[in-house]
């Protein structure tokens, strides 16, 4: 079954680290391009990052220099690791493949999502 | 602040057909990047519903479809149903926003 799966969420104060992790099974993560998707409280959908084939990474100029998407191909998982974070990051994360072999394609399969809190 | 816009929230009584439209601009829609559109019922992952403007992946009902001219888009459903009450967004890519896909700022279908 194709799928992934998320992890590494919780509650971190302002200005601190934590890193999620999203786990694919059934297909191979570096065959499509990979995305951060995010959804605070109550709000919409907003795309933060994503990373390509290779190893380009690309991310939303509102974390851009604070996040960054990795990739550990054995174990088939992508990261992202988000440093000096704000109460305005407080979401859940949604890690999401790229269906086809266009950056513009849409997002065919997604996590269940991982809750991040931001607060002291 | 998405740069698609959408109206917040539709409605209609079961069987009716609800039309709503994603606008954007010259450098997203109107730049002929596709367009996909997501439903996302309450506390699950979005789910893709419309791929590359007018397309629907298997499994997803006919009463759903796409279509996009100039700017816009829109997302039909006809023979609204109970189980359509969710969230919708569109989705595209914006040329000026590098490797930048981009929602929309969701639309809530409400079943009267």
């Amino acid at each position: 079954e194709v799928q992934l799966v998320e992890s590494g969420g919780g509650l971190v104060q302002p200005g601190g680290s934590l890193r999620l992790s999203c786990a694919a099974s059934g297909f191979i993560v570096t065959h499509n391009y990979m995305n951060w998707v995010r959804q605070a409280p109550g709000k919409g959908l907003e795309w933060v990052s994503v990373i390509y084939s290779g190893h380009s990474t690309y991310s939303a100029d509102s974390v851009k220099g604070r996040f960054a998407v990795s990739r550990d191909t054995p174990k088939n998982t992508i990261y992202l690791q988000m440093n000096n974070l704000r109460p305005e990051d407080t979401a859940v994360y949604y890690c999401a493949r790229t269906s086809g072999s266009d950056l513009w394609d849409g997002f065919d399969i997604w996590g269940q999502g991982t809750t991040v809190i931001v607060s002291s | 602040q998405s740069v698609l816009t959408q109206p917040p929230s539709v409605s209609g009584a079961p069987g009716q057909r609800v039309t709503f439209y994603c606008t954007g601009s010259s450098s997203n829609i109107g730049a002929r990047y596709p367009v996909h559109w997501y439903q996302q019922l309450p506390g699950k992952a979005p789910k893709l519903l419309i791929y590359a403007d007018n397309n629907r992946p298997s499994g997803v009902p006919a009463r759903f479809s796409g279509s996009k001219s100039g700017t816009s888009a829109s997302l039909a459903i006809t023979g609204l149903q109970a189980e359509d009450e969710a969230d919708y967004y569109c989705q595209s890519y914006d040329r000026r926003l590098s490797g930048s896909s981009v929602f929309g700022t969701g639309t809530k279908v409400t079943v009267l």
